[in-house]
């Protein structure tokens, strides 16, 4: 079955600390992994693209790793602010086209000051 | 670039009414739109996808007399929600893509109320 799952479902951080989001797919075949940032009440922002021969992609303050082996992904945000705090998806198209995305539950994130 | 527009950006309806929602692409021709829904903490629900031109596909579950979409242009589609009812509450978000091959785009999202 075509499943991504995150971890943690919520996290609390204080501002100016680190985290770590994760993400196991179990699409299949597979093109690329998505990560999205979604401000409550607001459409999901694409924060970064990771094709199969990537391993690491940083966008700011957000690195991404993929390990298309063990079919895992994180997203590590450097250096909180108030401002990450945001629900983060990780999404997976299916069948290596984008009619069909596979959508992870999502990381709810809150930095706190 | 890739600007995807949703209007309104909110609205509040009675039981029973009928409301319409629109989705824009800004600086592109969306030849397929996607509409989904979000509930509160859960993810997002592809509802239907519709190309240019032709009848929206919808998901299992998702009434298609009930939720009627047109795409009747490439840079515009349409969500009308019929007789809308409280469980109709919920966060629409449509995304527009240039085809199957091609990212799909987020609009901002339309939240519905039904009282």
């Amino acid at each position: 079955k075509n499943q991504v799952e995150q971890s943690p479902q919520s996290l609390i951080i204080l501002e100016g600390k680190n985290c770590t989001l994760q993400c196991n797919y179990t699409v299949s075949p597979f093109s690329n992994l998505r990560w999205y940032k979604q401000d409550t009440g607001r459409g999901p922002v694409s924060l970064t693209i990771m094709t199969f021969s990537e391993n690491t992609k940083s966008n700011g303050r957000y690195t991404a790793t993929l390990d298309a082996d063990t079919k895992q992904s994180s997203l590590h945000i450097t250096a909180s602010q108030l401002s990450d705090s945001a629900s983060y998806i990780c999404v997976v198209p299916l069948s290596g086209g984008y009619n069909k995305l596979i959508f992870g539950a999502g990381t709810r994130l809150a930095v706190h000051p | 670039g890739a600007v995807v527009s949703q209007h309104p950006s909110w609205v509040i309806c009675k039981s029973g009414t009928s409301v319409k929602i629109e989705c824009r692409s800004l600086d592109f021709q969306a030849t397929t739109m996607f509409w989904y829904r979000q509930f509160p903490k859960q993810s997002l629900m592809l509802m239907a996808t519709s190309n240019e031109g032709s009848k929206a596909t919808y998901e299992q579950g998702v009434e298609k007399d009930k939720f009627l979409i047109n795409h009747a242009s490439l840079t515009l589609s349409t969500l009308t929600v019929t007789s809308a009812h409280p469980e109709d509450s919920s966060f629409y978000i449509c995304s527009a893509s240039e085809g199957a091959a091609y990212e799909q785009y987020f609009g901002p999202g339309t939240r519905l109320t039904v009282t």
